[in-house]
This record gives structure tokens, C-alpha cells and sequence, in this order.
């Protein structure tokens, strides 16, 4: 079984700090996705990471696959009460269906 | 563009009573789709998928079932409803990545 874990479990901010989230695996992942979720809603996909040590910037979000591919960040420069979600990895490792991360809740007090 | 619709987007169940959600997608063929639960707020735990119509795979063995009468068409189904049932249910489509739908608040009492 693949497993993707994710820190912090939990992160509560205030506006304006910096934050990097973890998405850790000892297996390797083709690609590795990112979405974010809104309470209620589903979850949207942010970006999509492929090549090993690639990094894909969405203004203010930096996301980054690890160089074996196993692992990736996600880090926000100066947060927004907007960015609040919970940030969910997966990775695509040629099965039928993607393997998730259990969450990054993500809290930005204005 | 290709669009995925579920409801209910709220649901409140007595105990043993049956279950019936439905998705649909439009703006592509033989999707493939997926059915998750979410507890909490937190991770996805994915309950059914199917790569076409009539096939359908399960990936944990509960009280729930899958159906895929039509193409776009993916329906999530319980006869009797257990409390532990309760949950976010989510529907998915798609293949490298995943679009959800708005998914749906079962509340079983």
C-alpha cells in the first residue's frame, strides 16, 4: 500500500506569515497533484508536478516535487484568510486511482 | 467544458433507511469515476471507482454499493442505512487528476 503523509496536520496563521506544508512517501510517485478544499465544497485542483526538482509557482504558492520524486512542498508567501482550506497531495503512481494525502487544515486569521 | 453534478447537497436519513446519490458528468465520454467519503474535514477514502459502464470496482467492503447504469452516469446506494454511514460523500471524475463535485452531507440519525 502507497502512502502519502502530510505536515502539519493542522496550521493556524495570522495574515501576511509564510508557511510550508510536506507531502512525504518512500514510494515514487509519476506525478503529484495538489488541491485545495473549501469547508463544504470539493476539492480543486492547484497544479500538477511531473519532472523530479521541478517547481511550478501560481502567484503566491510555490509548490515543488522532490528530486526522487517521492516527496513534495507546497509554501505560501505572505498568507491570505483566502488561502484558508485543507491542502490535499496525491500522487499518481500508474494504478487505476490516485493515493491521498490525509490534509494540511490550513487556518489564516486576519 | 466538461462539468460533474451531485445531489443532494444535504441529506438527513433515519437509520435503515436506503441511500441514493447520484453524479453525473457532462462534456466527455467514458469518464472515469470515482466515489470518496470524507470524515472530518480530512483525508479522502475512496469507496467505489468504474472505468466503464456496468464495471465497477470496490475498494472497501461496507454497507454501501455502486452502480453505473449510463456512461456519465455513477450512482451510490445503501438498503439500510447505518449511523457510521454518516459523511461527506464525493464524487470524482477523471483520469491523471481528478475533478470533484460539490458533494454531499449525509447526516443518517
Amino acid at each position: 500500500t502507497q502512502l502519502l503523509e502530510q505536515s502539519p496536520q493542522f496550521l493556524s496563521i495570522q495574515e501576511g506569515e509564510n508557511l510550508t506544508v510536506y507531502c512525504n512517501s518512500s514510494s515514487v510517485f509519476s506525478s503529484l497533484q495538489w488541491y485545495r478544499q473549501e469547508p463544504g465544497e470539493g476539492p480543486v485542483l492547484l497544479v500538477t508536478v511531473v519532472t523530479g526538482g521541478e517547481v511550478k509557482k501560481l502567484k503566491r504558492l510555490t509548490f515543488q516535487f522532490g528530486d526522487a520524486r517521492k516527496d513534495s512542498s507546497l509554501h505560501i508567501t505572505a498568507a491570505q484568510p483566502g488561502d484558508t482550506g485543507l491542502y490535499l497531495c496525491a500522487g499518481d503512481s500508474g494504478y487505476s486511482t490516485l493515493t491521498f494525502g490525509k490534509g494540511t487544515m490550513l487556518l489564516v486569521s486576519p | 467544458s466538461q462539468t460533474i453534478h451531485q445531489w443532494p447537497a444535504t441529506l438527513v436519513q433515519p437509520v435503515g433507511s436506503p441511500l441514493s446519490l447520484e453524479c453525473t458528468v457532462e462534456g466527455t465520454s467514458n469518464p472515469n469515476l470515482y466515489w470518496y467519503r470524507q470524515a472530518a474535514g480530512r483525508g479522502l477514502q475512496l469507496l467505489f471507482y468504474s472505468v466503464g459502464i456496468g464495471q465497477i470496482s470496490s475498494e472497501v467492503p461496507q454497507n454501501l454499493s455502486a452502480s453505473r447504469p449510463q456512461d456519465r452516469q455513477f450512482i451510490l446506494s445503501s438498503k439500510k442505512l447505518l449511523l457510521s454511514d454518516s459523511g461527506f460523500y464525493l464524487c470524482a471524475w477523471g483520469d491523471l487528476t481528478y475533478t470533484f463535485g460539490s458533494g454531499t452531507r449525509l447526516t443518517v440519525v
